[in-house]
C-alpha cells in the first residue's frame, strides 16, 4: 500500500552529498510527521530520522530530515561505503488509518 | 538493551493459519505502540498492521479481516495471526515498538513465512 514515492535510487562518490526525496498528500506527509528508515544488506531496517529532522542517539549527523508541505527530503553528507543501503521514508495517514512507506531508495556509493 | 525476537514463522500451505510471536524485553509492550512490518523477498517494506497501548488496533487492507495483532501483557509479548494465507503474504515479518504513532523505534531481526504446496 505504498502511497508515498520515493526515486528507486540515488547514487554519488565518497565525500558527497545525496538527497533522497518523498512525495505524498496532505493525508499523510502533509498533516503527519515523516520518519526515515535505513535497511542496510541482509539486515532489518533501522530508524535513522524521526519527527522529520530528528536523529535518534548514535545516528550521525551527516544525516538530515526535511519536510516542506506533501514532500520530505533525507540527505546524506560526506557520503561514505558503509551508507549504501536502502532508504524508505514512512508517515501515517489520516485518511486511510494505516502507517505508509515510501517505495524505498536504492543509494549506491560509487 | 531494548529487544524484540520474534519466531513463529516457517513453511505453510496456502490457506493455512500461523500464529508469529514477538517477546519484547527492557520495557513493557503495553506502553508502546506496537507494529508488524513485512518484506516479500526483493521488495520494500509493508506495513501491516499496529496496536495502541490502550488495545486499539489498526490494519492494512490487505490483511483486514484475516490477521489480527494482539498482546499479552503477563508475558510481554505481541503476536500475529495469520489464517487464509495466500502467495502475497510469504515475507519476511518484522515486529516493531514505537513511542509515539508512527515511530518505528526498534524492530526485531524478523522471522520469514513461505507459502507454498
Amino acid at each position: 500500500q505504498s502511497v508515498l514515492t520515493q526515486a528507486p535510487s540515488a547514487s554519488g562518490t565518497p565525500g558527497q552529498r545525496v538527497a533522497v526525496s518523498c512525495s505524498g498528500s496532505s493525508s499523510n506527509i502533509g498533516s503527519n510527521y515523516v520518519y526515515w528508515y535505513q535497511q542496510l544488506p541482509g539486515t532489518a531496517p533501522k530508524l535513522l530520522i524521526y519527527r522529520n529532522s530528528q536523529r535518534p542517539s548514535g545516528v550521525p549527523d551527516r544525516f538530515s530530515g526535511s519536510k516542506s508541505g506533501t514532500s520530505a527530503s533525507l540527505a546524506i553528507s560526506g557520503l561514505r561505503s558503509e551508507d549504501e543501503a536502502d532508504y524508505y521514508c514512512a508517515a501515517w495517514d489520516d485518511s486511510l488509518s494505516v502507517y505508509v512507506f515510501g517505495t524505498g531508495t536504492e543509494v549506491t556509493v560509487l | 538493551e531494548v529487544q524484540l525476537v520474534e519466531s513463529g514463522g516457517g513453511l505453510v500451505q496456502p490457506g493455512g493459519s500461523l500464529r508469529l510471536s514477538c517477546a519484547a524485553s527492557e520495557f513493557t509492550v503495553r506502553d508502546k505502540y506496537m507494529s508488524w512490518v513485512r518484506q516479500a523477498p526483493g521488495k520494500g517494506l509493508d506495513w501491516v498492521a499496529v496496536i495502541y497501548g490502550g488495545g486499539s488496533t489498526f490494519y492494512a487492507d490487505s490483511v483486514k479481516g484475516r490477521f489480527t495483532i494482539s498482546r499479552d501483557n503477563s508475558k510481554n509479548t505481541l503476536y500475529l495471526q495469520i489464517n487464509s494465507l495466500g502467495p502475497e503474504d510469504a515475507a519476511v515479518y518484522y515486529c516493531t515498538s514505537g513511542g509515539s504513532l508512527g515511530s518505528l523505534d526498534y524492530w526485531g531481526q524478523g522471522t520469514p513465512v513461505t507459502v507454498s504446496s
